[in-house]
């Protein structure tokens, strides 16, 4: 069965400080990967998404970068904190598009909840 | 664009009330419609899905149906339980494209005793 890893699960980090999350896939080849952000109380944000190694897609202009190492591993980074970075940070994976009508919904790890001070 | 529009929350229900959460849809061609529920302090789960007008999607005593002549895909359940507390995504992908999908920005249930 495929398992979606996401850590750190809690990070406290200062204003200008670098930021790594990881998040990895078990169980699955070739899978679509996608990086959302939750602000408290609110709904999903697409940070980014990627449907192969090295190929990275952004939704929205911000201080965030991800980079796609390895097939099955997806990261999300920055150079310098911001305040407004704080949130619950939501990795997802789904299986690539085959063709026909399966509906291919996606499958959400645990989360991790950055805090910048 | 596609977009998914939920009703506002918090909905407060006392348990074993009928619960209805509404969502409508806009999208091309023949989305395919999903609720997530995401418990405190976790990630989304999939709650059901649909994937052509008319389908029901049901688990956890939860359906909904694709309801392609009104752009909708409200979420019900008979009873509510106070474990059914949550935030309630609906969301919807559409056939192509990279597979995105689009969210609603979720309804927060809170079932008292």
């Amino acid at each position: 069965s495929q398992t979606i890893h996401q850590w750190p699960a809690t990070l406290v980090q200062p204003v200008g400080s670098p930021l790594s999350l990881e998040c990895t896939v078990e169980g699955t080849s070739n899978p679509n990967l996608y990086w959302y952000r939750q602000a408290a109380g609110r709904g999903l944000q697409l940070l980014f998404y990627s449907v192969g190694i090295g190929q990275i897609s952004s939704e929205v202009p911000q201080n965030l970068s991800a980079s796609r190492p390895q097939d099955r591993q997806f990261i999300l980074s920055s150079k310098k904190l911001l305040l407004s970075d704080s949130g619950f940070y939501l990795c997802a994976w789904t299986t690539p598009r085959t063709g026909g009508l399966a509906s291919y919904e996606q499958y959400f790890g645990p989360g991790t909840r950055l805090t910048v001070t | 664009g596609n977009s998914v529009t939920q009703m506002e929350g918090p909905v407060t229900l006392s348990e074993e009330a009928f619960l209805t959460i509404n969502c409508t849809y806009t999208a091309t061609g023949y989305p395919s419609l999903f609720w997530y529920v995401q418990y405190p302090g976790e990630g989304l789960q999939l709650l059901l899905k649909a994937t052509k007008a008319d389908d029901k999607g049901s688990n956890k005593g939860f359906e909904a149906t694709y309801r392609k002549e009104t752009t909708s895909f409200h979420l019900e359940k008979g009873s509510v339980q106070v474990s059914d507390s949550a935030v309630y995504f609906c969301a919807l992908r559409n056939s192509g494209g990279y597979q995105k999908v689009t969210f609603g920005t979720g309804t927060k249930l809170q079932v008292i005793p």
